[in-house]
């Protein structure tokens, strides 16, 4: 069974540096084809794809955050950590990680989600 | 920047088929996934790779892809499936995006 946790402070201030926490089960990040994904929803929107790390250390961005984003992995703890720097008000959103599967090349698990607030 | 659209917003009787369309300039040539996501809750992969169903997904969601539109269709809708959906592709860099989302009313 893979399950997914999400870590992290729920409140930054404005132009702080967001750190989280992927922690993960069920797979290993050394398996081909596989990878980890952070998703972000701001209150009462829609979804906006963040950030995917492959099983190869292949890493992805989004175009629009492309600059402000890293994304790291630690296979060892089974984590996978997202630093978002710069943060500002319209950061403020539900982030999640979830499980790229091989077979289904989607985002078949995830977790439960972290709630971030941008505020001073 | 690439888009995924989606209507709004269906609305449909229960017993009755519901149609979720995504259009999207890349979609001939990248795959369509669906998620379907309840209120305050995760959301869930219910259609991969146009049409494949993961293990789990009740048979009456089907998907299909023609030329730039992909359609997620719930036939016989119960009233358990009133969420939002969202489609997800990618654009020809292989870069993902999500679409605006399509609230589904069971009326």
């Amino acid at each position: 069974q893979i399950t997914l946790k999400e870590s992290g402070p729920t409140l930054v201030k404005p132009k702080e540096t967001l750190t989280l926490t992927c922690t993960f089960s069920g797979f290993s990040l050394s398996s081909d084809g596989v990878g980890v994904g952070w998703i972000r929803q701001p209150p009462g929107k829609a979804l906006e794809w963040v950030a995917l790390l492959f099983w190869n250390d292949d890493k992805r961005y989004s175009p629009s955050l492309r600059n402000r984003v890293s994304i790291t992995k630690d296979t060892s703890k089974n984590q996978v950590v997202l630093i978002m720097t710069d943060m500002e008000p319209v950061d403020t959103a539900t982030y999640y990680c979830a499980h790229r599967g091989l077979r289904t090349s989607s985002f078949d698990s995830w977790g439960q989600g972290t709630l971030v607030t941008v505020s001073s | 920047s690439y888009e995924l659209t989606q209507p709004p917003s269906v609305s449909v009787s229960p017993g009755q088929t519901a149609r979720i369309t995504c259009s999207g300039d890349a979609l001939p040539k990248q795959y369509g996934y669906w998620y379907q996501q309840k209120p305050g809750q995760a959301p869930v992969l219910v259609m991969y790779k146009d049409s494949e169903r993961p293990s789990g997904i009740p048979e009456r969601f089907s998907g299909s892809s023609s030329g730039t539109i992909v359609t997620l269709t719930i036939s016989g809708v119960q009233a358990e499936d009133e969420a939002d959906y969202y489609c997800q592709s990618a654009d020809t860099s292989f870069n993902w995006v999500f679409g605006g989302g399509t609230k589904l009313t069971v009326l």
